[in-house]
């Protein structure tokens, strides 16, 4: 059973361009979660989705930031005019419905913006 | 009120020695508090997870202490081992958000030879 997948695992854009983040859960899991993690720093969570369904985005920037799992295919972190102070890691994690309380977390995307 | 706070900030000990991480939370709500290790690279990986009606619990090496009175919690390792030496991270989770992690800041721990 292959873990949670991230890609790409490193990203470089500059000031003004786009960022698309894509997360594959673990099979048989329907939960997806999107963590940043700014360096030297905890995670924060930015976005609980199920499938077709935002359920918490009470971690998301108002705007720039919008997030999708659509019924087929990866879950994916859309960053719109990125800005330096979005470089980052960001974390995907899934959880199996029945027991979302445990995460499994994917390897993450290192986003460098110039 | 949401913050789990997290001590110490780094910590070295010398293999064989037991590390304590500790972490202190506020809002009586969270009810589910994991415990995560994090490799330079890679993901949080999930080691062990507690609930505030255990006072306890072991997974190998790994142990959990909890005090519901004084909403605190720490990690125990013992016979730390150089591979143990690695980012930890304690959570928390509040009653009803779907498992939303608050985490805290992190301890980094560097186990010698």
């Amino acid at each position: 059973n292959a873990g949670v997948m991230q890609n790409p695992r490193h990203l470089v854009r500059r000031r003004g361009q786009e960022a698309r983040l894509r997360c594959s859960p673990m099979k048989g899991h329907s939960h997806v979660y999107w963590y940043r993690q700014l360096p030297e720093e905890g995670l924060k969570f930015m976005v609980y989705l199920q499938k077709e369904n935002i359920i918490d985005e009470s971690g998301m920037p108002k705007e720039r930031f919008s997030a999708e799992f659509p019924k087929e295919g990866p879950s994916i972190l859309r960053i719109q005019q990125v800005v330096r102070g979005d470089s980052a890691a960001y974390f995907c994690a899934s959880s199996p419905v029945g027991s979302v309380y445990e995460q499994f977390f994917g390897p993450g995307t290192r986003l460098t913006v110039l | 009120q949401q913050q789990v706070k997290q001590s110490p900030q780094s910590l070295i000990v010398q293999k064989g020695g037991i590390p304590i991480i500790n972490c202190a939370y506020e809002n009586t709500a969270f009810d589910y508090f994991p415990w995560y290790q994090q490799f330079p690279g890679k993901g949080p990986a999930l080691l062990i997870a507690i609930r505030p009606d255990v006072s306890e619990k072991k997974e190998g090496r790994f142990t959990i202490s909890f005090n519901k009175s004084a909403k605190q919690f720490s990690l125990h390792i013992m016979d730390s081992q150089p591979g143990d030496s690695a980012t930890y991270f304690c959570a928390a989770v509040l009653r009803g958000t779907a498992s939303k992690l608050t985490f805290g800041t992190g301890t980094r721990l560097q186990v010698t030879l």
